[in-house]
């Protein structure tokens, strides 16, 4: 079955990085496109990244471009979101997607991300 | 900015049927934006309900269907359950090739 387990959440400071992991299996990693969704705590889903099946094709929401990065290791079944610059409105629970027709249809349960000096 | 917008409640008898609705401050919403409906309890992640306007994802029951109504993305809950109380969110495609949600529905079953 279809798992996606998110990883490298954790505490960080104003300014500082940090690289989430989501590791995927019962699937064809290297055939799907995958996105990563946020949700700040009490906050609605918000959506920050795509990026194509063969990890080169990438979009961005506005509010992390430039400052996020996602990549895709298909001979390693895993995707990554590096976020620079970290800001406390970066305070979330971060989830990765599987895409499927333009939407996620498997999602992970969430790293947790906290931006506080 | 044109920002999706959805209803920010609704209530819902049980054995009711409701329709969630997902707009656009400016504009329609049609099947070139792809629309996907996600249900979510609190504490939980997301759950896929529908993707690509109407197609349900796997083991989603079919009292659940996507539409398009005017110019809006639609989801129809028929027969609803008291477990069908949740926040529901759509997520559009958009032509820029970036995506974005919904602020959300948190519908009420009573």
């Amino acid at each position: 079955q279809v798992q996606l387990m998110e990883s490298g959440g954790g505490v960080v400071q104003p300014g500082g990085s940090l690289r989430l992991s989501c590791a995927a299996s019962g699937f064809t990693f290297s055939k799907s496109g995958m996105h990563w969704v946020r949700q700040a705590p009490g906050k609605g889903l918000e959506w920050l990244a795509n990026i194509g099946y063969d990890g080169r094709d990438k979009h961005y929401a506005d509010s992390v471009k430039g400052r996020f990065t996602a990549s895709k290791d298909n001979s390693d079944n895993t995707l990554y979101l590096q976020m620079n610059s970290l800001r406390i409105e970066d305070t979330a629970l971060y989830y990765c997607g599987k895409d499927l027709n333009w939407g996620c249809d498997y999602w992970g349960q969430g790293t947790l991300v906290t931006v506080s000096s | 900015q044109t920002v999706v917008t959805q209803e920010p409640s609704f209530s819902v008898s049980p054995g009711g049927t409701v329709t969630l609705t997902c707009g656009l401050t400016s504009g329609s919403v049609s099947t070139s934006n792809h629309p996907s409906w996600y249900q979510q309890t609190p504490g939980q992640a997301p759950r896929t309900l529908i993707y690509n306007t109407n197609t349900r994802s796997s083991g989603v029951p079919d009292r659940f269907s996507g539409s398009i109504l005017g110019n809006k993305a639609a989801l129809t809950i028929r027969g609803a359950q008291a477990d069908d109380e949740s926040d529901y969110y759509c997520l559009l495609f958009r032509t820029d090739d970036t995506w974005v949600f919904g602020g959300g529905t948190k519908l009420t079953v009573l």
